[in-house]
């Protein structure tokens, strides 16, 4: 079974700053998608970015990147220029993508503080 | 379309008592996931539909717990004879197979207290 690992329980990064989130996951396969998601308090999951395993190049959205490691099997989520809005519970979530299986396997999380 | 909806967002039961949760997917989804996260803890899966057909359950899937689909529309969660244990929150998600990704759109959730 797959396993996500976020040793991070918490972490805080001043505004404007950059921050990066640590995840490991455990994974027999070879093919599979990795995520991370955002929970604001009292706020539904939204997604943040995703990442693709079979490709090499690291996916960015906006100011929200990724370092994809794939043989360390690391997946770290950089935040540039940190904004209030960003304080939240992050997520690192592993789907495989075979066959039916569907379901998301979840982190334990870290909670982000954005501090002025 | 304003995403996936849950009704009840809170629900207080006392223990013994029968719950039922529902979730309003996206509406072209075809594909719907229950999850349950209790504090400090990521979302669990607990089981997902593909139109009306359950295709995976969960261990955390107790013979307490029951999961529908009927039309391949809206999904309810029933959970029967409610225990302490069972206080958390689910998480309801729908998405559409023939998407790349496949990513989940999440609903805000059904935060259940059982005293």
């Amino acid at each position: 079974a797959q396993t996500v690992t976020q040793s991070q329980p918490e972490m805080s990064v001043q505004e404007a700053e950059t921050v990066t989130l640590s995840c490991t996951y455990d994974t027999s396969e070879s093919d599979y998608y990795l995520f991370w998601y955002k929970q604001p308090p009292s706020r539904q999951m939204i997604l943040v970015i995703r990442q693709e395993a079979y490709k090499q190049q690291n996916a960015t959205e906006n100011r929200f990147s990724v370092n994809f490691q794939k043989a360390a099997k690391s997946f770290s989520l950089k935040i540039s220029d940190s904004q209030l809005g960003d304080a939240a519970m992050y997520f690192c979530a592993y789907r495989t993508s075979t066959g039916t299986a569907s379901k998301l396997t979840f982190g334990t999380g870290t909670r982000l503080q954005v501090t002025l | 379309d304003t995403g996936v909806s849950q009704d009840p967002r809170h629900k207080i039961t006392k223990r013994g008592q029968n719950v039922t949760f529902r979730c309003d997917p996206i509406s072209e989804h075809n594909r719907l996931y229950w999850y349950r996260q209790t504090l400090g803890q990521g979302p669990e899966f607990l089981t997902y539909f593909q139109n009306e057909a359950q295709l995976e359950k969960s261990r955390l899937l107790s013979d307490r717990f029951s999961a529908e689909r009927p039309k391949g529309s809206f999904s309810t969660l029933e959970i029967q004879r409610t225990e302490q244990g069972d206080s958390a929150m689910y998480l309801c998600a729908s998405s559409f197979s023939g998407f790349t990704y496949n990513e989940q759109f999440f609903g805000p959730g059904t935060r259940l207290t059982v005293l």
